[in-house]
């Protein structure tokens, strides 16, 4: 069974500073991982992805996450917020596996303090 | 397409109408998926079709809800008898690969159907 977990449904951060959203996962089967992010408003548009290719992978608005298989985590993180990160963010896993679904974690809302 | 497009963008329906929702996906892309977003919540799955085939609507809430991709590219979602617990955004997303291979290219979401049910 695939789950994906969230902890936090709210960050908030000043500009700046480094952003940190928490994302814990289960997989019966080897994962495929991302992170996507949604603003007000607009479509789901993708992040980052992590294929079991190098842990450390690096997404788009200077975005990153490391996939630590044991802790079964898989955070991201940005050096420094910027105003307009602001927006729900969605860790995502899949595995290989037809019957797998997208399955979403409960999303993170990131507030952007001035 | 360039992307993945939907079709209303916004919809409001008076509760008992039915509705029906498009979604063209990125020509070429075998999967195709249906989520529900529920105001606050992460987008849930309803069904999963590989080009024309619906092979899994293990997700679809009850019998009042049917989706259909009849030549394997655009495909329709239908809500029958609409009730206030469907309001919600309706997103599709399709890939190009089947479902459980190619998953490493990712998926295009459209920008979603907004129902609001009244």
């Amino acid at each position: 069974a695939q789950s994906v977990t969230q902890l936090d449904s709210h960050v908030s951060v000043s500009e700046g500073t480094p952003v940190l959203l928490r994302c814990n996962y289960s997989s019966s089967y080897s994962p495929s991982l991302f992170w996507y992010v949604q603003h007000p408003n607009k479509g789901l548009q993708l992040l980052l992805k992590y294929t079991s290719a190098a842990t450390l992978v690096k997404g788009i608005n200077g975005f990153e996450a490391e996939f630590k298989k044991s802790e079964t985590s898989f955070h991201l993180t940005k050096p420094s917020a910027h105003m307009s990160d602001a927006a729900e963010y969605f860790c995502v896993v899949i595995s290989y596996s037809s019957a797998s679904k997208i399955i979403f974690g409960s999303g993170t809302r990131l507030s952007i303090r001035p | 397409g360039a992307g993945v497009s939907q079709s209303p963008r916004y919809k409001v329906a008076k509760r008992g109408q039915d509705v029906a929702l498009r979604c063209d996906p990125i020509s070429g892309h075998v999967s195709l998926f249906w989520y529900q977003q529920a105001l606050g919540q992460g987008p849930e799955f309803l069904t999963y079709f590989q080009n024309e085939a619906q092979l899994d609507k293990s997700g679809l809430p009850s019998d009042r809800f049917f989706a259909e991709r009849p030549e394997g590219s655009v495909s329709t979602l239908k809500i029958q008898r609409t009730q206030q617990e469907d309001s919600a955004v309706y997103l599709c997303a399709s890939s190009r690969g089947a479902r459980g291979q190619g998953a490493s290219g990712g998926y295009t979401f459209g920008s979603g159907t907004r129902l609001t049910v009244v």
